[in-house]
């Protein structure tokens, strides 16, 4: 069993909808789950950032964590062309400087106007 | 612009050849990463630095050398190129926060083509 489970998609939904992207995980020990939005032949941009379990809103991104299923979600409302890309989760334990991001395999998601 | 910047941005190479990947941070960042985003997406970690400390090493080929002369840039390289070689490189970096979080900002990627 990978360590991060993501639907690669893709996804494809109507402007204006609300659009859900999810992974799950094996390990325990991660504390740290982040979201990441990367266009075609860009860089990562990190969207969501989360300590443990809860919900984080920003604009029309909510980021939720639920720690006891393992579970993470990014839910997108009013959705726009412009969010049209691969959406990345991470996480990583808690630890050291240097400890490393466990990438899902990104979902792709397509909004057409 | 403060950011995480990678030089070149496209690198197209025969087998065999040695080639380097520079990466900058100017955002007073103190650890820095190299991932390597593979043709289905999949990003995973190869090396991290820690104020020049070395302090990750996956299970990379020892054909890849990390070298890291300040706090502000990493460079990657790489010996006697292969075929399998062939990936998107992307540099990030952080900064070491109480309470030990892990917030990373991606460079652009370079694009490494071997043929």
């Amino acid at each position: 069993q990978k360590e991060v489970e993501q639907d690669p998609g893709p996804l494809s939904v109507p402007e204006g909808a609300i659009v859900s992207l999810n992974c799950t995980y094996s390990n325990s020990a991660f504390q740290y789950f982040m979201w990441y939005r990367q266009y075609s032949r860009k860089g990562p941009e990190l969207l969501m950032y989360t300590y443990s379990s809860g919900n984080k809103e920003d604009g029309r991104f909510t980021a939720q964590v639920d720690k006891s299923s393992k579970y993470i979600s990014l839910f997108i409302r009013d959705s726009q062309p412009s969010d049209s890309a691969t959406y990345l989760c991470a996480m990583s334990k808690w630890g050291q400087a240097g400890t490393a991001l466990i990438f899902g395999k990104g979902t792709t998601l397509s909004v057409s106007s | 612009d403060t950011a995480v910047s990678q030089t070149p941005k496209y690198l197209v190479t025969q087998m065999g050849n040695d080639k380097s990947i520079k990466c900058e941070q100017n955002l007073g960042h103190d650890t820095m990463y190299w991932y390597k985003q593979d043709s289905k997406k999949f990003l995973k970690i190869m090396f991290s630095y820690n104020n020049k400390e070395l302090i990750i090493n996956e299970t990379v080929p020892n054909r890849f050398s990390p070298k890291s002369p300040d706090k502000a840039h990493l460079n990657l390289h790489i010996n006697s190129l292969e075929l399998g070689d062939s990936a998107v490189y992307f540099c990030a970096s952080s900064l070491r926060r109480a309470g030990g979080s892990n917030e990373q900002f991606f460079g652009p990627g370079t694009r490494l083509t071997v043929l």
